[in-house]
């Protein structure tokens, strides 16, 4: 059973508008969300990450939001650009250090196309 | 520069022969992860090293080995009892996973082909 679920593989957005990008998780073990970027034939590149203690963190376009009680976390990127067309992973790390636990689950992702 | 690199890039396989795929990182990080992505999949891990001399098998180790004999370097053999190895794969590295808001890093990919 999935542990982390990115239910739409699909979002298209106007250029200079807002994409939202969604991520649930099961396992309340887990403490520490990523998401990373991908474009087709590369491998990820981290964007932006978010410890369980906090519900927010911002960089620059980039915010994660995270309501743990609803074991869901968010991407928004404000204002959305063409280059920012890629696949975005959601991941989750589990909350025991060492051994499989401190490994990393990724969602299925979800293709991001921003049209000019 | 710093980083992760895997190769080669595209590799080619007649069905039975095994192959191995190369990942080096000079980031000095303890752990290291090999993933295979396949079309509307996630990434799913096939095996993980948190340190030299010692790996895991991760969720889909199957037809799969791997080695850690340098810290620097984890390669990957596909060997012939992989039923499907068509995909591309994925190196990574991060510090030990021991330690909070590890991020890991990734190399750039190997796309591999069974004719």
């Amino acid at each position: 059973d999935q542990q982390v679920k990115q239910n739409s593989p699909s979002l298209s957005v106007q250029e200079g508008r807002i994409s939202i990008l969604n991520c649930d998780y099961t396992n309340s073990m887990f403490d520490y969300f990523l998401w990373y970027k991908k474009y087709p034939a590369e491998g990820p590149t981290f964007l932006i990450s978010i410890s369980s203690i906090k519900d927010k963190n911002e960089d620059g376009r980039f915010t994660v939001f995270l309501n743990k009680s609803a074991k869901h976390l968010s991407l928004h990127i404000v204002p959305s650009q063409p280059g920012d067309s890629a696949v975005y992973f959601c991941a989750a790390r589990g909350g025991n250090y060492g051994g499989s636990q401190g490994n990393l689950i990724f969602g299925k992702g979800t293709k991001l196309s921003v049209k000019p | 520069d710093g980083g992760i690199t895997q190769s080669p890039k595209y590799l080619f396989r007649k069905e039975g022969q095994n192959v191995t795929l190369s990942c080096e990182q000079n980031l000095n990080h303890d752990a290291m992860y090999w993933y295979r992505q396949d079309p509307g999949q996630g990434l799913r891990l096939i095996y993980y090293s948190q340190i030299v001399n010692d790996f895991q098998k991760g969720d889909i180790a199957e037809g799969y080995s791997v080695s850690r004999e340098k810290k620097e370097s984890f390669p990957l053999t596909v060997t012939s009892a992989q039923k499907n190895p068509t995909a591309f794969y994925l190196c990574a590295s991060s510090r030990r996973a021991a330690l909070l808001n590890t991020e890991a890093f990734f190399g750039q990919g190997t796309r591999l082909t069974v004719v």
